[in-house]
């Protein structure tokens, strides 16, 4: 079976200082890893997928996300905080139906 | 571009009653897939849909049923609602590996 872990519940970072998600999946094969923001109230909104190649993945909004084999980790990076980029963040892993299993998400504040 | 459409996006029932909730898939889209989120909960698969035909099924209860018509649209039938139903359902259609979500339809039983 296949599973996520996201270790951060919450983190709050200034504008303009750089921020990182942590998420570990345990997954038997080769997954499908993906990042997805969430606004409350909204939908989900998909900020970057790896499927295979280059390990290193760039998204929108300026977010990219590292895929480490050896660590079973794929974590989300970016830069520097836009106040908009408040929301929750999930991590989620999928199989080669797509069918996702999603950890329980970061709560990303950004204070002025 | 279309996106996924849910509908409706709200609703609000009383315990035992049946709700539905129905999903319009971006165009050429052949895979449907349930998710329900529970208040500060990260979302659940439901069921998914195949070319019209049911693919997997995940801890989706009995009191729960769902079909994807002709036309792709699928429907999560909810029958005899308990308090803990409340929560935002997502849909989501894929092609080639990549889950489009609408943005939900929140139900609030009372």
């Amino acid at each position: 079976a296949q599973s996520v872990t996201q270790p951060d519940i919450h983190i709050t970072v200034s504008e303009g200082a750089s921020l990182e998600l942590r998420c570990n999946y345990s997954y038997g094969a080769t997954p499908y890893l993906f990042w997805y923001v969430q606004s409350p109230g909204q939908g989900l909104q998909l900020l970057l997928k790896y499927f295979s190649g280059d390990t290193l993945v760039q998204g929108i909004k300026g977010f990219e996300a590292e895929f480490k084999r050896s660590q079973s980790s794929f974590n989300l990076r970016k830069p520097s905080v836009h106040w908009s980029d408040a929301a929750e963040y999930f991590c989620a892993v999928g199989r080669d139906d797509y069918k996702l299993s999603f950890g329980a998400g970061t709560t990303v504040t950004v204070r002025a | 571009a279309a996106g996924v459409i849910q509908s409706p996006r709200h609703l609000i029932k009383e315990k035992r009653e049946t709700a539905t909730l129905k999903c319009y898939p971006i165009p050429r889209h052949d895979t449907v897939y349930w998710y329900q989120q529970g208040p500060g909960q990260d979302p659940q698969f439901l069921i998914s849909f195949y070319e019209k035909m049911q693919s997997d099924k995940g801890s989706i209860p009995d009191r729960f049923s769902a079909q994807q018509f002709s036309d792709y649209h699928s429907e999560l039938n909810m029958s005899s609602l308990e308090l803990g139903d409340s929560a935002l359902y997502f849909c989501a259609s894929s092609l080639l590996g990549e889950l489009f979500f609408g943005e939900g339809s929140r139900l609030t039983v009372l």
